[in-house]
């Protein structure tokens, strides 16, 4: 079993609406969690993290924890063109970042 | 000024051929990575150094090698290539003094193609 599970989608859109992303996580053990953007032929980038239960909001990005039921969430609002591209969820325990295997989002204008 | 930066960036070969990718971080990190991308883009984390010792290896074939000279360089070399090597390879690096927040930055990528 891969220590995160992503629905790989691809997931498509049209500009505007609201993007939701998920993942499952297999480990209990106290650990961060990280997403990351990967636009095509580009390495990942940070798109945000947190370590706790609840929301931490960023602009139009809002990511969600549930350590209860191990499930992480990414919102995007208003979606634009720009936000196109492959988002990555990542468990980080000690030096090991586990990476999910990425969902495909299009927003479509 | 590039944080992190691979070469090759694109390397088509011949099977049983052997490769090597270079990785430079200018970023004053300590940790650094190599990552194997596949067809379905999965991140597979391959090897971490940190000052230079290894201290992560995942179930990797030994024909992959990893070498770091210093804390800001860190190379693969791979041996007898074979069709399923065909992938993208990230190297990345971060600073573990970040604790579990030290963010990890990515190179552009290395694809490789094996015939």
């Amino acid at each position: 079993q891969k220590e995160v599970e992503q629905d790989p989608g691809p997931l498509s859109v049209p500009e505007g609406a609201i993007v939701s992303l998920n993942c499952t996580y297999s480990n209990s053990a106290f650990q961060y969690f990280m997403w990351y953007r990967q636009y095509s032929r580009k390495g990942p980038e940070l798109l945000m993290y947190t370590y706790s239960s609840g929301n931490k909001e960023d602009g139009r990005f809002t990511a969600q924890v549930d350590k209860s039921s191990k499930y992480i969430s990414l919102f995007i609002r208003d979606s634009q063109p720009s936000d196109s591209a492959t988002y990555l969820c990542v468990r980080l325990n000690d030096y090991k970042l586990s990476f999910g295997a990425g969902t495909t989002v299009t927003v479509r204008a | 000024d590039t944080a992190v930066s691979q070469t090759p960036k694109y390397l088509v070969t011949q099977m049983g051929n052997d490769k090597s990718i270079k990785c430079e971080q200018n970023l004053g990190h300590d940790t650094m990575y190599w990552y194997k991308q596949d067809s379905k883009k999965f991140l597979k984390i391959m090897f971490s150094y940190n000052n230079k010792e290894l201290i992560i290896n995942e179930t990797v074939p030994n024909r992959f090698s990893p070498k770091s000279p210093d804390k800001a360089h860190l190379n693969l070399h791979i041996n007898s290539l074979e069709l399923g090597d065909s992938a993208v390879y990230f190297c990345a690096s971060r600073a573990s003094w970040g604790g579990n927040t030290g963010e990890l930055f990515f190179g552009e990528g290395s694809r490789l193609t094996v015939l």
